[in-house]
């Protein structure tokens, strides 16, 4: 099983600041990584997937780069809508899918 | 667009079963794996198995093997999860997620979620 492991676990954050988040695979994914948003009572959003192709509809403010085992979702200036928990997800290797254990992003 | 519409909240006893089904419209549904995903309170996102109608082959986490049966009823565009042998543990919100494609394929859609409450 792939073991997803993010970080920092909480990222605080000033509204128009830059945001930078972390992912790291136990092991080589390829490009097959996927980055969700979740707000609180609903359900994950795909924001980006093949690790740095927008789904259709988000903002050019996300951006995901990296390969591998190293990977990285930036939000370049945060919006007061972008608050929430982001969540990193393997689909290269399976069973199991595997996740990240996410990273909150707060209001500094 | 799809839209995944998932059954209401359960509140189920210890050992005992629970089945949350999930309803698709507006789009591909049966040659794409469908994913359900639970995340307990408070706690991160962890996959449970999922299914591909059109084939019915399914795959579960071996976390899960033995406790959970995944199915698809084509003819209404409806995914199934039954969990048994509930314990407290396993309160949570269970999500299907629609793949892209396969497993190897983002999860692009997703229902709203069941909550699952397991208490004595």
């Amino acid at each position: 099983e792939i073991v997803m492991t993010q970080s920092p676990a909480t990222l605080s954050v000033s509204p128009g600041e830059r945001a930078t988040l972390s992912c790291r695979a136990s092991q080589s994914v390829s490009s097959n990584l996927a980055w969700y948003q979740q707000k609180p009572g609903q359900a994950p959003r795909l924001l980006i997937y093949g690790a740095s192709t927008r789904a259709t509809g988000i903002s050019a403010r996300f951006s995901g780069s990296g390969s591998g085992t190293e990977f990285t979702l930036t939000i370049s200036s945060l919006q007061s809508e972008d608050f929430a928990v982001y969540y990193c997800q393997q689909y290269n290797n399976w069973p199991p899918l595997t996740f990240g254990g996410g990273t909150k992003v707060e209001i500094k | 667009q799809v839209h995944l519409v998932q059954s209401g909240a359960e509140v189920k006893k210890p050992g005992s079963s629970v089945k949350v089904s999930c309803k698709a419209s507006g789009g591909t549904f049966s040659s794409h794996a469908i994913s359900w995903v639970r995340q307990a309170p408070g706690q991160g996102l962890e996959w449970m198995g999922g299914i591909i109608p059109i084939y019915g082959t399914t795959n579960y986490a071996q976390k899960f093997q033995g406790r959970v049966t995944i199915t698809a009823d084509e003819s209404t565009s409806t995914t199934y999860m039954e969990l048994s042998s509930l314990r407290s543990e396993d309160t949570a919100v269970y999500n299907c997620a629609k793949g892209s494609g396969g497993y190897d394929r983002p999860l692009d859609f997703w229902g709203q979620g069941t909550l699952v409450t397991v208490s004595a």
